[in-house]
């Protein structure tokens, strides 16, 4: 039974980078999927972050491409998300989620974690 | 890239079938077969409900049906119950291989 397990701290302060990560547990990251994040933040609808393929590859949404980075860590089974320069905009439950393939949907969610932007 | 339209709310007494449309354009779902949709109830992690337009997860009710017609999709929920009472999300591929949701549906069991 694959799941997935978001971690990370629940407070940031606003400027600085926001760091989850997600350990991926019942299957190999390393052997297929598309790994990604999407938040929502508290009222609202569902953003698509950006994803990662097993092999390294990354797709990123345009409207926070240039503050994202999403990187895998094979070794530890887990894929990571760092969001720099945040404010209270990037306040959100985060959620990692794995993909079916390139294109498709999200088959499989972590419970999500809530991260806080503020001083 | 901006948000697939959904209706704000549809409601429907039990056993009544219900139907949330998403539109979008020709670059996202109307150029491919890969809509999706989402069940949310409050404080949950969404839970997949049909994946490339019409397609239901191993185990899901058959109350569940997707299809595409054009620029919008639309999710069907047949014979509807309370426990379908929750907040729905479409989600479709865009081009250059990015995705977006939707604005989200509230489903009101009445």
């Amino acid at each position: 039974q694959v799941q997935l397990q978001e971690s990370g701290p629940g407070l940031v302060k606003p400027s600085e980078t926001l760091s989850l990560t997600c350990a991926v547990s019942g299957y190999s990251i390393s052997s297929a999927y598309y790994w990604g994040w999407i938040r929502q933040s508290p009222g609202k609808g569902l953003e698509w972050i950006g994803n990662i393929y097993h092999s390294g590859s990354t797709y990123y949404n345009p409207s926070l491409k240039s503050r994202v980075t999403i990187s895998v860590d094979t070794s530890k089974n887990q894929f990571s998300l760092r969001l720099t320069s945040v404010t209270a905009a990037d306040t959100a439950v985060y959620y990692c989620a794995r993909q079916r393939g390139g294109g498709s949907a999200f088959d499989i969610w972590g419970q999500g974690t809530m991260v806080t932007v503020s001083s | 890239q901006s948000a697939l339209t959904q209706p704000a709310s549809v409601s429907g007494s039990p056993g009544q079938s219900i139907t949330i449309s998403c539109t979008g354009t020709s670059s996202d779902v109307g150029g491919y077969n890969y809509v999706s949709w989402y069940q949310q109830h409050p404080g949950k992690a969404p839970k997949l409900m049909i994946y490339d337009v019409s397609n239901r997860p191993s185990g899901l009710s058959n109350r569940f049906s997707g299809s595409k017609s054009g620029n919008t999709a639309s999710l069907t929920i047949s014979g509807l119950q309370a426990e379908d009472e929750a907040d729905y999300y479409c989600q479709s591929y865009t081009r250059s291989y990015t995705l977006v949701f939707g604005t989200g549906t509230k489903v009101t069991v009445l």
